[in-house]
């Protein structure tokens, strides 16, 4: 039932690993976006898919690697991770096209990182 | 550079009272306009908008007010109730369609009491 769901809900892993969050949504949705919550609450977008293309993406360390298999699914893949990585990372999706539903967003309930 | 700001990180209301919730922008080109809340361990979940073109919007205990001048939104809840703790954010965006992006506030915790 659940509309945007995300795995794992956590993890915690060594400085230096490779991890990657799986995202994916029932909703019918063209549009998935990946943020990320830090230390300081701010929610930042990093990257958004429509249709399995990208079309926004942030100022992001390119050890972070999106990667939409269909338009349902949005994982992302992390390299080398840091200690700054940690933080908890949200997925969404939204309806896309040019209505201003198109801003609403589904979030799924985040993956918290820890990076020790 | 906060873009959208939120700064009053808390506020405690008693309940059936009214719950005032501000934030404000700096970027001219934001056209619309989002609360979020959000419980703790789940992600956030769409409230209520307001389209630059408006002053208002309401929907049951909720209405959000715009002041295009003043760059400001606020977000009333009437009467306020327990099951409204959470932390509300307040964001924005400047387009519409697959390149919309919304910005973030850090958030204000809401704590009702009984």
């Amino acid at each position: 039932d659940t509309a945007v769901s995300q795995t794992p809900k956590y993890l915690v892993t060594q400085m230096g690993n490779d991890k990657s969050i799986k995202c994916e949504q029932n909703l019918g949705h063209d549009t998935m976006y990946w943020y990320k919550q830090d230390s300081k609450k701010f929610l930042k977008i990093m990257f958004s898919y429509n249709n399995k293309e990208l079309i926004i993406n942030e100022t992001v360390p390119n050890r972070f690697s999106p990667k939409s298999p269909d338009k349902a699914h949005l994982n992302l893949h992390i390299n080398s991770l840091e200690l700054g990585d940690s933080a908890v990372y949200f997925c969404a999706s939204s309806q896309g096209g040019l209505t201003l539903g198109a801003n609403v967003l589904t979030f799924g309930a985040g993956s918290r990182l820890t990076v020790l | 550079d906060q873009q959208v700001k939120q700064n009053s990180p808390s506020l405690s209301v008693q309940e059936g009272r009214i719950s005032i919730l501000n934030c404000d922008y700096t970027n001219s080109m934001f056209d619309y306009f989002l609360w979020y809340k959000k419980y703790p361990a789940e992600g956030p979940t769409f409230l209520i908008s307001i389209s630059s073109i408006k002053d208002k919007n309401e929907d049951g205990r909720f209405t959000v007010f715009l002041n295009k001048s003043a760059k400001h939104l606020s977000l009333h809840i009437v009467p306020s109730q327990p099951g409204d703790s959470a932390v509300y954010f307040c964001a924005a965006s400047a387009f519409t369609g697959a390149n919309s992006k919304l910005t973030f506030g850090k958030g204000i915790t809401l704590s009702v009491r009984p």
